[in-house]
């Protein structure tokens, strides 16, 4: 089965740091971008930035850009998602998906169940 | 970046009812556009991608039509299960790919 699964919930201070992840099993892990996705509470999709973990080609929507860094870890089949300083306005569902079609940015068919980030101080 | 703009915000409708979501593109996207469902605490769910080809195992009663800037999700008969928020999305133009700000199918 083809599947991405995220880590859980974070609870985190106004600048702290985070790194969260997107581990990826049931297929070639190298062949499929994978993009991050963040919605805010009670508002719609927001495409952040995608990265293709064969050779680590990474791009951001300009929105995010300098926001977040977007990493993989092609030994674990694992994708990050980090902030090196985390803001009130960070709160959100993150999810990470994969497109359907292989080495193309194409429509996400594969979603992670989503990581909640609370950011409070 | 290409704006996706969806109407109506808000749609109120009757199960068994034909309903049709529109997205429009502030610039061509081709046929590089999918419609997602999601409902309240659930990732989104792929429908249609190419515009106009249903994902896998999703129900013939959703399709989808348009090119170039016009789009439409069209639900034939709803059922109660389709009551959820829908977003279209293109990916011809990245980064950023963009979605639409959404549409909610709520019960008249």
């Amino acid at each position: 089965e083809v599947q991405l699964v995220q880590s859980g919930a974070e609870v985190k201070k106004p600048g702290e740091s985070l790194k969260i992840s997107c581990k990826g099993s049931g297929y070639s892990f190298t062949d499929y971008w994978i993009g991050w996705v963040r919605q805010m509470p009670g508002k719609g999709l927001e495409w952040m930035g995608i990265i293709y973990p064969g050779d680590s080609d990474t791009r951001y929507s300009p929105s995010f850009q300098g926001q977040v860094t977007i990493s993989a870890d092609r030994s674990i089949n694992t994708a990050y998602l980090q902030w090196s300083s985390l803001k009130a306005s960070d709160t959100a569902m993150y999810y990470c998906a994969r497109p359907q079609v292989q080495q193309l940015v194409h429509a996400f068919d594969i979603w992670g169940q989503g990581t909640m980030v609370a950011v409070s101080s | 970046e290409i704006v996706m703009t969806q109407s109506p915000a808000t749609l109120s409708v009757s199960p068994g009812e034909r309903v049709t979501l529109s997205c429009r593109a502030s610039q061509s996207v081709r046929s590089n556009l999918a419609w997602y469902q999601q409902k309240p605490g659930q990732a989104p769910r792929l429908l249609i991608y190419g515009a106009s080809t249903r994902g896998t195992g999703i129900s013939a009663r959703f399709s989808g039509s348009g090119s170039g800037t016009e789009f439409t999700l069209t639900i034939s008969s709803l059922q109660s299960e389709d009551f959820a928020v829908y977003y279209c999305l293109q990916y011809n133009d990245w980064p950023p790919a963009t979605f639409g700000q959404g549409t909610k199918v709520e019960i008249k």
